[in-house]
């Protein structure tokens, strides 16, 4: 149980294009869910947290305008990096905890985006 | 403010060895205490947690961890390192799950 999907896995865009990468929970629900960063050979960054049904709380540093954040339902979060340019390019990995369970986030596969 | 710190960005045993992974936290409260493991490519999952109880928690792969207060440290150990044991290891802590805070991570390598 307790399986958190990504979708796409890997995503080339060119410069200037937005991206959308979805977030599911496959057999729980989550009225939280993570979105995290993580360059080559380092830590995860969170970016943001999204709740569903309001508006996401991003971190410190992070462009709200720039990394658009949707929970539109107790299973799916959505994250669009729009006007991506190459310094975008890194591992984006969500995250989510069950309603059912608090103590523990589960984590997706993670989407490598690369912008050429 | 809490902080996590993996002492030694790579480790390297032998298949059948004990492994060692060091992590020692900062915490102004009671910690929730996670590793996680993560493979090439892939996002993280959960190895072990401490939230309250028994303070050596045994997660999956054989690897457990023992939460010492007094050390402010969660070390994380096997007694016999496999070979697909390699990976990547993460310790974090929380005091509550909503904000993880991660350690850089320490890079496993297990050779035959």
């Amino acid at each position: 149980g307790a399986v958190v999907s990504q979708h796409p896995s890997r995503v080339i865009c060119k410069s200037g294009t937005s991206v959308k990468i979805e977030c599911r929970s496959l057999d729980f629900q989550a009225t939280t869910m993570f979105w995290y960063r993580q360059f080559p050979k380092q830590s995860l960054m969170l970016m943001a947290t999204s709740n569903e049904g309001s508006k996401a709380t991003y971190e410190q540093g992070v462009e709200k305008d720039k990394f658009l954040i949707n929970h539109a339902s107790l299973t799916l979060s959505t994250l669009t990096v729009t006007s991506a340019h190459p310094e975008d390019s890194s591992f984006y990995i969500c995250s989510a905890i069950p309603v059912q369970s608090t103590d523990t986030q589960y984590f997706g596969p993670g989407t490598r985006l690369t912008v050429l | 403010a809490q902080s996590v710190t993996q002492l030694g960005s790579h480790v390297s045993v032998s298949e059948g060895a004990l492994v060692l992974l060091r992590c020692n936290y900062s915490s102004s409260v009671p910690p929730y205490l996670f590793w996680y493991v993560q493979y090439p490519n892939q996002g993280l999952q959960l190895l072990l947690k401490y939230t309250t109880g028994a303070t050596l928690v045994k997660g999956i792969n054989g690897f457990e961890a023992e939460f010492k207060k007094s050390e402010t440290s969660f070390h994380l150990t096997k007694p016999s390192a496999h070979m697909s044991d390699a990976a990547e290891y993460f310790c974090a802590v929380s005091d509550n799950p909503d904000k993880l805070i991660f350690g850089t991570g320490t890079r496993l390598q297990v050779f035959p």
